[in-house]
């Protein structure tokens, strides 16, 4: 079945450094690709979204590049800020399934 | 603010007793789905409704239950509750159940002590 899988956390960066969070994926069909952030104490919010192959989504100062050809939807910040501290939840959604798969999470600590 | 509103916002139970989580979902929207996240897990799919009738439904036992009113807000029923039913139970509503660009926008969530 489908599936998304996420690098382990917790990932601890000093504020203003550069942030990589890897997710790969496995899908039968062609999936939409989301990054969903996590507050502490809140529900999901959407952080970008990619609905199709070589598409970048970006918010936030936040990007994702959707790469059909390694399943990857890497997301990545040039300067991460202590405002940034969160979980960070890769998905996907193919058509027809009606849910949406997602990966563990990884927790991001962002120090001043 | 997404217009996503889950009550209540947490809960403690007694394992054997029934619960009743609540979802407004966002104006225009016609679609909930739940969720289940456990923690330090994703959120795991649990059913969904489309229009007051079951639409989808993930690896869940028939003790997990739901229902939408005709103003498409929900509930999600658990009976005979069990100590790993203690979660985050995430609410999300959708403008369209299956459309491969729609983006559900999730509730705050209720959080579920099974003690």
């Amino acid at each position: 079945g489908d599936s998304v899988t996420q690098m382990e956390g917790p990932v601890t960066l000093s504020e203003e450094a550069f942030l990589t969070i890897n997710c790969t994926y496995t899908a039968t069909g062609y999936p939409s690709l989301f990054w969903y952030v996590q507050y502490p104490g809140e529900g999901l919010q959407l952080l970008l979204k990619a609905t199709k192959a070589d598409d970048k989504g970006s918010n936030k100062g936040f990007e994702a590049t959707y790469r059909k050809e390694t399943t990857s939807f890497h997301l990545e910040k040039g300067s991460v800020q202590v405002s940034d501290s969160a979980v960070y939840f890769c998905a996907l959604f193919t058509s027809g399934t009606y849910k949406y798969i997602f990966g563990t999470g990884t927790r991001l600590k962002v120090l001043a | 603010e997404t217009g996503v509103t889950q009550s209540p916002t947490h809960l403690i139970k007694t394992r054997g007793q029934q619960v009743t989580l609540r979802c407004s979902s966002q104006s225009g929207h016609n679609t909930v789905s739940w969720y289940q996240q456990a923690l330090g897990q994703g959120p795991q799919f649990i059913f969904q409704y489309y229009r007051e009738e079951e639409n989808g439904r993930g690896n869940f036992p028939p003790r997990f239950s739901g229902l939408q009113f005709p103003n498409y807000s929900s509930e999600l029923n658990v009976n005979a509750l069990e100590l790993d039913d203690s979660a985050l139970y995430l609410c999300a509503s959708s403008s369209n159940p299956g459309t491969l660009n729609t983006e559900a926008f999730f509730g705050q969530g209720t959080r579920l002590t099974v003690v």
